[in-house]
């Protein structure tokens, strides 16, 4: 079941302009979100999180929005830079357990 | 503070064959997590270890399986192994059971051929 879903396999941007990530999620007990980024060969690291109590975090150049009605978060990057590419992938948690979306493929072109 | 270890960092097993996977979280984390990754499929929960006890499972068959030891470190063992098990499998391991900010491992590439 997929409980959080990332529609989107792959996204370019140029370098400089804004990525904007979207992820979906059908749970309405999820009240804590993350957003992880994965290089190859390399494990997921933790990028940013929002709780459900919030509608917007920020951290330098990445923020997160929180639309809990619509049950939609996005990871927004300005300006997007090179180094940012990279597979990234939403996160959904609850009291139990976190789900993951399968993660979009963000490449930034110079 | 070393990270999240996995061994090992590559395996190649046949098809029937049975594996085991290890995990050593960060000192002082409690909870272990694993998921299994694969292309489209993003990363998909397996189960979550916390003092020793296994607290959440995902929807994996039981050919699936995996303990924690006193001192945090996990195994994960797969039997009978198909073509399909062929994965990224990354351990995480956070400070408390509801793994917000989970730190991860590289992963174990495992190849069943």
């Amino acid at each position: 079941d997929q409980q959080v879903k990332q529609n989107s396999p792959s996204l370019s941007v140029q370098e400089g302009r804004i990525s904007i990530l979207n992820c979906d999620y059908t749970n309405s007990m999820f009240d804590y979100f993350l957003w992880y980024k994965k290089y190859p060969a390399e494990g997921p690291t933790f990028l940013i999180s929002i709780s459900s109590i919030k509608d917007k975090n920020e951290d330098g150049r990445f923020t997160v929005f929180l639309n809990k009605s619509a049950k939609h978060l996005s990871l927004h990057i300005v300006p997007s830079q090179p180094g940012d590419s990279a597979v990234y992938f939403c996160a959904a948690s609850d009291n139990n357990d976190m789900r993951f979306g399968a993660g979009t493929r963000l490449t930034v072109k110079p | 503070k070393a990270g999240v270890t996995q061994t090992p960092r590559y395996l190649i097993k046949t098809r029937g064959q049975q594996v085991t996977l290890s995990c050593s979280p960060i000192s002082g984390h409690r909870s272990v997590s694993w998921y299994q990754q694969t292309p489209g499929q993003g990363l998909q929960f397996l189960f979550e270890y916390f003092s020793e006890t296994q607290r959440n499972k995902g929807n994996f068959p039981g050919r699936f399986s995996g303990r924690q030891f006193s001192n945090s470190r996990s195994e994960m063992n797969v039997s009978t192994l198909e073509l399909g098990d062929s994965a990224l499998y990354l351990c995480a391991s956070s400070l408390n059971l509801r793994n917000t900010e989970a730190f991860f491992g590289q992963g174990t590439r495992l190849t069943v051929v």
